[in-house]
């Protein structure tokens, strides 16, 4: 089957502690994207990349970190300079991005942070 | 001012009733337009594009107006199941170098009641 997968699905960090949450998709997609959403608010924008081996800030980027090395992975770290990291992350894809065009973003089921 | 902007809500309405949802935008240049619905806990899930033209898929109707800079999503007929969190989404340019992200507005929150 294809899609996005995200692991783990609850997470719980103690303060202070830097932890990595999973993003993979088979849909053979060039852009994925790292969204984190609070309680009663929109989705706001961490990182995105275009292709492989780049990546760049989005509007929240402070605190966290990722890597693509691969096509098919994206994996988000929060750090310890995240001073509130609490909140349901959220991992999309879409074809690209190119041109005037823009594809619609297929999101993961997301992960659950808890800062204890 | 927000760059994406929704009604909360709760839009509370009865089975069978039509509701309707704004989502206003203020960059002229965004170009692609989409509803998702997100259910409780639960991802966002593409609902609709929106075409300049407008488009229907069942009891869904969405609209663009871009002379006012806002899309609408049209529910006809609405079941129990309907019930869930629409949000918005437009697509924003990213500083100078032409990449395109998603922003999303806050949502608006549909209960169907019987």
């Amino acid at each position: 089957d294809g899609g996005i997968t995200q692991s783990p699905k609850y997470l719980f960090r103690k303060e202070g502690q830097n932890v990595t949450l999973s993003c993979e998709q088979n849909l053979n997609h060039d852009a994925m994207y790292w969204y984190r959403q609070d309680p009663g608010q929109g989705l706001r924008l961490i990182y995105y990349s275009q292709i492989v081996n780049d990546f760049q800030k989005g509007d929240i980027a402070e605190g966290y970190s990722v890597s693509r090395e691969k096509k098919e992975s994206f994996p988000l770290t929060v750090t310890s300079a995240q001073k509130n990291p609490t909140a349901f992350y959220l991992c999309a894809s879409s074809i690209g991005t190119s041109g005037s065009s823009y594809n619609e973003q297929f999101f993961g089921p997301g992960t659950r942070l808890t800062v204890l | 001012r927000k760059e994406v902007e929704q009604d909360p809500g709760p839009f509370n309405v009865p089975e069978g009733a039509t509701v309707a949802f704004n989502c206003t935008y203020s960059n002229s240049a965004s170009q692609s337009f989409f509803w998702y619905r997100q259910d409780c806990r639960k991802e966002p899930k593409l609902l609709m594009s929106v075409y300049s033209s407008g488009n229907e898929d069942g009891r869904f109707t969405a609209q663009l107006n871009r002379a006012s800079q806002y899309i609408s999503l049209l529910i006809r007929d609405s079941k129990l199941s309907d019930s869930a969190t629409y949000l918005c989404a437009v697509n924003i340019r990213l500083g100078n170098t032409g990449r395109r992200a998603l922003t999303f507005g806050s949502g608006t929150r549909l209960q169907v009641q019987p």
